[in-house]
C-alpha cells in the first residue's frame, strides 16, 4: 500500500525540540486523519480533516498541532513534547468524511520516541 | 464503551488450521470493518459488513454480524504463515461521519 506515505518513518527527539510530521495521500481524497497508536492501548483518533477544515479535534493537548494546507498533505507539529506522547503515529485518508462506506487507508506511521 | 474489543487478545495457530476472531461493543452503528496489521505497518482495510447485513465473504475472509448481541467475528479459513497479524474490528457509529472506533485488536500468530 504506497496510497498514504509518512515521513519520517522514525523519530527521536528530546522533550524540549519542534519536529513535524508530515503525511501525503495519492489517492485523490478529502479526508484525513491523526490516529496515535500507543502499546497495549487501542487506536486513538486525535484529529479528522475534510477538504482541508478541521472537523474533529480529540481533546489532543496543544502540543500537538496539526496542519492541512491541501488535500493532498497533513502534517503534525510536535513541540515540547512528554515521555507518554512516545507511540506509533498514523496517517490514514478517505474519500470524505461524511460518505457512508469508505474504507480508510493507512500510512506505515512514524515510531515517536522522547527522550 | 464506544469501542470494540476483540476476544481472543492473541491466538496461536498451525498453518492451515483456521482462525477465529470476536469483537463486541455496545454502541449503535452504521457499520463494522475490519482491519490487519504487519508488524511495523499500517492498518490494511479487509472487509466491512453493514448494520443490515448478516455474513460477508471476500476470499478466505469471511464476517459476521449479530446486532441482536452487538457482536461480530472474522473467520480466516485455511491459515498461512503470512496471515500473521493483529487484526482490529472498527466500529463506524451512527451519526459519526467517517469516524471509527478500533478496539484493542487480536494478534494472531500462524506457525508454518
Amino acid at each position: 500500500e504506497t496510497g498514504v506515505t509518512q515521513t519520517p518513518r522514525h523519530l527521536v527527539m528530546g522533550m524540549t525540540n519542534k519536529k513535524s510530521l508530515k503525511c501525503e495521500q495519492h489517492l485523490g481524497h478529502n479526508a484525513m486523519y491523526w490516529y496515535k497508536q500507543s502499546a497495549k492501548k487501542p487506536l486513538e483518533l486525535m484529529f479528522v480533516y475534510n477538504f482541508k477544515e478541521q472537523t474533529e479535534n480529540n481533546s489532543v493537548p496543544s502540543r500537538f498541532s496539526p496542519e492541512c494546507p491541501n488535500s493532498s498533505h497533513l502534517f503534525l507539529h510536535l513541540h515540547t513534547l512528554q515521555p507518554e506522547d512516545s507511540a506509533l503515529y498514523l496517517c490514514a485518508s478517505s474519500q470524505d468524511f461524511l460518505g457512508g462506506e469508505q474504507p480508510q487507508h493507512f500510512g506505515d506511521g512514524t515510531r515517536l520516541s522522547i527522550l | 464503551s464506544q469501542q470494540g474489543e476483540e476476544d481472543p487478545q492473541a491466538l496461536s495457530i498451525q498453518e492451515g488450521e483456521n482462525a477465529t476472531m470476536n469483537c463486541s461493543y455496545k454502541t449503535s452503528i452504521n457499520n463494522l470493518q475490519w482491519y490487519r496489521q504487519n508488524s511495523g505497518r499500517g492498518l490494511v482495510h479487509l472487509i466491512l459488513i453493514r448494520s443490515n447485513e448478516r455474513e460477508k465473504h471476500s476470499g478466505r475472509l469471511r464476517v459476521t454480524l449479530d446486532t441482536s448481541k452487538k457482536s461480530s467475528s472474522l473467520l480466516i479459513t485455511a491459515s498461512r504463515a503470512a496471515d500473521t497479524a493483529s487484526y482490529f474490528c472498527a466500529l463506524r457509529r451512527r451519526n459519526a461521519g467517517n469516524m471509527l472506533t478500533f478496539g484493542g485488536g487480536t494478534r494472531l500468530m500462524v506457525k508454518p
